[in-house]
């Protein structure tokens, strides 16, 4: 399973833009990157996914480098709603259909 | 839409007892996923099925076993519960499996 990296805490100012950093170097080329959250102690939500190309919905954005072995997830306006733990995850390919959850990134959003 | 639906949403067991869990997924969904979560941990996969069958199986003991109906809800089951499986187990649905998967808010499991 292509393993991911990311940072295991950070703090945001509510609204300012939210950046979060995966790493991914082992990823292959038929494995995706996918975004969830969770608020504590509820199911984890998904956010977002992409393959190669720059992803946007509703809720973030995903960018993906060229070489695929990183990616940022940004949430462009924070809000205390959006203090959570953040997944990175790789799937597809040789993995399967299973989604490998990390440690994620404990998000902190301050007022 | 309902999303995924999971119950209940809280259970206390003793040691040695058995435990069965259900999930009913997004309507049109036919695979679902089962995950465990330890407190502290990230969500860890147990099942995945689709059309009744199973496509999927992570590290966990027999003890652990599932199964999917006709109308493609699922069932997680438990046997010779330890104090290890204390956790809160969240089922996921597919389309077919292979799409994104959406979760349920899960069955909180404590077993003393």
């Amino acid at each position: 399973d292509a393993k991911t990296t990311q940072p295991t805490s950070m703090d945001c100012a509510e609204g300012r833009a939210a950046n979060l950093p995966c790493n991914h170097s082992t990823i292959s080329g038929n494995e995706y990157v996918y975004w969830y959250r969770q608020i504590h102690s509820q199911g984890p939500q998904y956010i977002i996914h992409g393959l190669k190309n720059n992803e946007t919905n509703e809720m973030a954005s995903l960018i993906i480098t060229e070489d695929r072995k990183s990616s940022t997830l940004i949430l462009p306006h924070a809000t205390l709603r959006d203090t959570a733990v953040y997944y990175c995850i790789v799937r597809g390919g040789a993995a399967g259909n299973k989604l490998t959850f990390g440690g994620g990134t404990r998000v902190l959003v301050k007022p | 839409d309902a999303g995924v639906t999971q119950s209940p949403t809280h259970l206390i067991k003793t040691r040695g007892q058995h435990v069965t869990l259900r999930c009913s997924p997004i309507s049109g969904h036919k695979s679902v996923s089962w995950y465990q979560q330890v407190l502290g941990q990230g969500p860890q996969f147990i099942f995945q099925y689709y059309e009744k069958e199973e496509r999927g199986r992570g590290n966990f003991p027999d003890r652990f076993s599932a199964r999917q109906f006709p109308n493609y809800s699922s069932e997680l089951n438990v046997n010779a519960l330890l104090l290890g499986d204390s956790a809160l187990y969240l089922c996921a649905s597919s389309l077919t499996g292979a799409e994104t998967q959406y979760f349920g808010p899960g069955t909180r499991l404590l077993v003393l």
